[in-house]
Order: structure tokens, then C-alpha cells, then sequence
């Protein structure tokens, strides 16, 4: 079994801020992890992804997340905060075993003030 | 270019209409799925397929029909939509292994009255 759990529904930073949104799982295999950012009116774009090599993964637009395994976090970060990334990001666990069957957290909406 | 369609992007129906929304990708990818989004309860998985003539039920698949006869498409099929419906759907796909990403669809909002 396995599950995500973000721990903010919103998160409200001003511009030039650093962002933080969290990410917690559960799994009973190894997992990889995922992040998805959702603009408005947009599908879900791929930010960065976990899979088991490197544990701090850098993605697109200067986000990265680090795994930490004793922790079952992924955390998303970036250093300074633009108003474009005023948006909804989803964290995603799929485990090595079973299903393959991505599990997604509810969601965290990130918003910018200038 | 690697892509997810979906159609249509738009509809309002009335409630009880067959309706079929399609779903098209062209990655050759073994894994579809698709998902409502309705505030606050984030994505919900209603079928997912793990390849060709294999599907399977999400979390949330009651009033909802899906077929694979071909790999690359994956409709969703209301056969008698409700206004508990309404709702905006997602297309996904993805290779068959764990670590691959998921390609989303840009989305149909369905409203049933």
C-alpha cells in the first residue's frame, strides 16, 4: 500500500521569498516520487522526479526536492519565489512493487504577492 | 511532438445523454489513465489500463465506462451522466515501469445539468 499526504492545502509567499511545500508518503516498496505543477486552466506538467538515484533532484523553472528516506519526505523547494509560479502542485508516490498505480497527494496551492 | 489529446475541452449536457469523452496519445505508452479533479479532493483516478484490452477500476469509477481496443486511445464513456458528474477530467499516460512520468491531457470540463 501507499499513500502521499501534503501537509499544506495553500501556501502564500511573497515574490522573492523561498517557497517551501512538503510532501510526506508511505510505502511498502521502494518508491519514486514525483512533482506536478498545474497552471490554471492547464494539464499537469512534470516539475522533477525521484527514482532512486541522487537523492536531491533539481527540476524545471529552479525548483528541487530532496528524499530523505528516514524522514518518508520530498519536499518541494525553490529559493526565491516569481509570480509565475502562482499555481497547484501535486506530489506523487509509485512503488517499485506491486501495482505500479501512481498515488497523488490532494494538493498544494501556491500562492505569490508581489 | 509527444502528446496527450483529449475532446472534447468543453461540453455542458443534460443530464441522462450518452457521452463519450476520447482520449489520444502518441508515445506508444502501455499505461493510460484517466482522473476527475473537483476542488478540494484533488485528482481522483476513475480506470486506468495497463495495456491493450486490460482495464481496471480507480477510486472512483460508478457511472463511468472506458475500452482499449487500440493502444493509443482510451475513451471515457458517461452512459447516463448526472450532475454529480460535473467535474474536470484528465487523460494521462505513461510507460509501464514505475519511474516514468506521467503525460497529462490539457483537460474536458464537463458540466451535466
Amino acid at each position: 500500500a501507499q499513500s502521499v499526504t501534503q501537509l499544506d492545502s495553500h501556501v502564500s509567499v511573497s515574490e522573492g521569498t523561498p517557497v517551501l511545500l512538503r510532501c510526506n508518503y508511505s510505502s511498502s516498496y521502494s518508491p519514486s516520487l514525483f512533482w506536478y505543477v498545474q497552471h490554471p486552466n492547464k494539464g499537469l506538467q512534470l516539475l522533477l522526479k525521484y527514482t532512486s538515484a541522487a537523492t536531491l533532484v533539481k527540476g524545471i523553472n529552479g525548483f528541487e526536492a530532496e528524499f530523505k528516506k528516514s524522514e518518508t519526505s520530498f519536499h518541494l523547494t525553490k529559493p526565491s519565489a516569481h509570480m509565475s509560479d502562482a499555481a497547484e502542485y501535486f506530489c506523487v508516490v509509485t512503488a517499485s512493487g506491486g501495482s505500479y498505480i501512481p498515488t497523488f497527494g490532494r494538493g498544494t496551492s501556491l500562492i505569490v504577492h508581489p | 511532438e509527444a502528446q496527450v489529446t483529449q475532446n472534447p475541452r468543453y461540453l455542458i449536457t443534460v443530464t441522462g445523454k450518452k457521452l463519450t469523452v476520447t482520449c489520444s496519445q502518441n508515445m506508444n505508452h502501455e499505461y493510460m489513465s484517466w482522473y476527475r479533479q473537483d476542488p478540494g479532493l484533488g485528482l481522483r483516478q476513475i480506470y486506468y489500463s495497463m495495456n491493450v484490452e486490460v482495464t481496471d477500476k480507480g477510486d472512483v469509477p460508478e457511472g463511468y465506462k472506458v475500452s482499449r481496443k487500440e493502444k493509443r486511445n482510451f475513451p471515457l464513456i458517461l452512459e447516463s451522466p448526472s450532475p454529480n458528474q460535473t467535474s474536470l477530467y484528465f487523460c494521462a499516460s505513461r510507460t509501464a515501469t514505475n519511474t516514468g512520468e506521467l503525460f497529462f491531457g490539457e483537460g474536458s470540463r464537463l458540466t451535466v445539468l
